[in-house]
């Protein structure tokens, strides 16, 4: 059974360039959410995806969206790259269980963005 | 707005032996869980142990246990025979029951000393 899976493994962009990072749930995993974690630091809540559409949000500019698919996979776009962007981004599947609330998250190994 | 503290940013035990990681929390929800991840050198995030705020009980995981303190919002990590493998960055992290974000703190690392 596939775990979740990111892509690329790490890349490196320019200043004011846009970026595509792509995640693959866990098998039978729904939900997708996506965290910034900086050097040093926790990881920042981005934003969540579920049937297609973005359910929640963290504290990011407009400059951070997404996208679901309908097999579940997603996206995550960054435009106008800025320094401070440089971090891994990681990918969490976990699956909705209506009323009983989302299961565990799983954490996909991550993309290393570096801009320059 | 909830908030998560780790007051150690380096922990560091011999092996085989015992070691507890602090974790505090600040939130005026009732219902919500608390987690410990795990993040090696390899940088994928792994689930520890959860706990359900509404459990009395302590959660354990074979060498893994907490100590939840509901009224002073306290979660600390115990890692009992510590190996060569706990290794990591260790993260606190808390969910609200009504949204579905995770919320962290900034992580202990831990050295085990051979």
């Amino acid at each position: 059974d596939a775990g979740v899976t990111q892509s690329p493994t790490h890349l490196i962009k320019t200043r004011g360039q846009q970026v595509t990072l792509r995640c693959s749930p866990k098998s039978g995993h729904d939900t997708v959410s996506w965290y910034q974690q900086a050097l040093g630091q926790g990881p920042q809540f981005i934003f969540q995806y579920y049937e297609e559409e973005e359910r929640q949000r963290g504290n990011f500019p407009d400059r951070f969206s997404g996208h679901q698919f309908p097999n579940y996979s997603s996206e995550l776009n960054v435009n106008a790259l800025l320094l401070g962007d440089s971090a891994l981004y990681l990918c969490a599947s976990s699956e909705r269980r209506g009323t009983w609330g989302p299961s565990e998250q799983y954490f996909g190994p991550g993309t290393r963005l570096t801009v320059t | 707005a909830q908030t998560v503290t780790q007051s150690q940013p380096e922990m560091s035990v011999q092996e085989a032996e015992t070691v507890t990681l602090s974790c505090t929390y600040d939130t005026s929800e009732s219902d919500y869980y608390l987690f410990w991840y795990k993040q090696p050198p390899s940088r994928q995030m792994i689930l520890v142990i959860r706990q359900e705020a509404y459990k009395q009980q302590n959660a354990t995981e074979n060498r893994f246990s907490v100590n939840f303190q509901k009224a002073a919002k306290s979660f600390s990590l115990k890692i009992s025979d510590s190996q060569l493998g706990d290794a990591a960055m260790y993260f606190c992290a808390y969910r609200s029951d009504s949204n579905y974000q995770l919320i962290w703190g900034a992580g202990t690392k831990l050295i085990i000393k051979p």
